[in-house]
């Protein structure tokens, strides 16, 4: 079974732009979340979605946003970038599990932005 | 709010050597607990996990117990190899309570020398 894929793997923006990345779940996987890595701040969750909808978002400005599709897919968009939004953005997939049984997270390779 | 915390790094040892990475968590309830290893340039590896108190995640020779006594999930190896080198995060995710973000650690930043 293909695991989590993220595109693009490196990225370079400017400040004041947007960026948008992708995530594909592991097939069958429904609930995408996303986190940001940085040196300073370690690791840091995003927002989770789950059958299109966002559950649960973690402190992050407004300018951070998400959305899934009806497949699963989804995507994460970052509007007028700042220069400490450079990061490695990692996505999870998980099925979603029920409460207390484990509900792993699988991650991707990562999206490595850049913003000058 | 729920927490874990890792022991510094970096950790050093020779090949073969015993490893201890000690975690703790904050959490009320019954949370769940991970270990997950990164690789330069790459992205979270799961090791192993546990669900429940007592539970032992097991995978490639590690070994971590889930002891709510004293809220720890300390991960253990008998031997390290030199392909071992890699950052070691502890993680709890609260799926009892609906929330099912990842807390994770700092890192640990594991060095095997030859």
């Amino acid at each position: 079974k293909a695991g989590v894929t993220q595109t693009p793997r490196y990225l370079i923006k400017t400040r004041g732009q947007q960026v948008t990345l992708s995530c594909s779940p592991i097939s069958g996987h429904r609930s995408v979340s996303w986190y940001q890595q940085t040196p300073g701040q370690g690791l840091q969750f995003l927002f989770e979605y789950f059958s299109e909808t966002q559950r649960n978002k973690g402190n992050f400005p407004g300018r951070f946003s998400g959305r899934q599709f009806s497949n699963s897919r989804s995507e994460m968009n970052v509007s007028t970038l700042e220069l400490g939004d450079s990061a490695l953005y990692l996505c999870a997939s998980s099925t979603r599990g029920l409460a207390g049984a484990g509900d792993t997270q699988y991650f991707g390779p990562g999206t490595r932005l850049t913003v000058l | 709010g729920d927490s874990v915390t890792q022991m510094e790094g970096p950790v050093t040892l020779s090949e073969e050597a015993f490893l201890t990475i000690n975690c703790t968590y904050t959490a009320t309830g019954y949370p769940s607990l991970f270990w997950y290893v990164q690789y330069p340039g790459e992205g979270l590896q799961l090791l192993l996990k546990a669900t429940k108190a007592d539970d032992k995640g097991s995978n490639k020779g590690f070994e971590a117990t889930y002891r709510k006594e004293t809220t720890s999930f300390h991960l253990e190896k008998g031997s390290v190899q030199v392909s071992d080198s890699a950052v070691y995060f502890c993680a709890l995710s609260r799926a009892d309570t609906g929330r099912r973000a990842l807390t994770f650690g700092s890192g640990t930043r594991l060095q095997v020398q030859p």
